[in-house]
């Protein structure tokens, strides 16, 4: 069976400043791993996504994640947050051959802060 | 491009009646639905996997004849809960899968349908 933990459940941070949401998972297969964000009573909206090649991915409004096979891994990072990035982070994966079913973890609430 | 709609977005209904939500996929066709549940504050549980012209795949413990699905087009897959009672009240999510290329495994999602049964 495979899982998806997501270490944090809440991080407040202030503006300007960097932060790591961490994302760990366990499966017995390889897995393809994204993050989304929730806005308040939306949808989720796709970050980034690693389904090979280079381990950095980078992703949509400034936002990067790094894939750690040996410590399965897929920490989220953002250099420098704003207001607009509070809202609802979650980290899923998807099993190689499994019907394509997104796992998800519990998700991590960012709150910026001025 | 990969836009996927809900309708209704917020819901209100008496405790027995039915309601439906559509799911539509508006510049592409999706073989592959997803619907999901949300409650406050949580994750999302995926509840069944919709595939166009077959019958959905329910996940463990979700109640088939209670949650209705069908998927009757490559851009249209409804969810109808039957009977409704306060305990259903949650954020209905649906998400559709592209086939194409290295998109072949992401879900793009709807906006959500909050459904409140008094």
């Amino acid at each position: 069976a495979q899982s998806v933990t997501q270490l944090d459940s809440q991080v407040p941070v202030f503006e300007e400043a960097p932060v790591e949401l961490r994302c760990n998972y366990s499966s017995s297969v390889s897995v393809y791993l994204f993050w989304y964000v929730q806005y308040p009573n939306q949808g989720l909206q796709l970050l980034l996504k690693y389904l090979s090649g280079s381990t950095l991915v980078k992703g949509i409004n400034g936002f990067e994640a790094e894939f750690n096979k040996s410590q399965t891994s897929f920490h989220l990072r953002k250099p420098s947050v704003h207001i607009s990035d509070t809202a609802e982070y979650f980290c899923a994966v998807i099993p190689y051959n499994q019907g394509g079913k997104l796992i998800f973890g519990q998700g991590t609430e960012l709150s910026v802060k001025p | 491009g990969a836009v996927v709609s809900q309708h209704p977005s917020w819901v209100i209904c008496k405790s027995g009646t039915s309601v439906k939500i559509e799911c539509r996929s508006l510049d592409f066709q999706a073989t592959t639905m997803f619907w999901y549940r949300q409650f406050p504050k949580q994750s999302l549980m995926l509840m069944a996997t919709s595939n166009e012209g077959s019958k959905a795949t329910y996940e463990q413990g979700v109640e088939k004849d209670k949650f209705l699905i069908n998927h009757a087009s490559l851009t249209l897959s409804t969810l109808t809960v039957t009977s409704a009672h306060p305990e259903d009240s949650s954020f209905y999510i649906c998400s559709a899968r592209v086939l194409a290329g290295s998109s072949s495994y992401e879900q793009y999602f709807g906006p959500g349908t909050r459904l409140t049964v008094t």
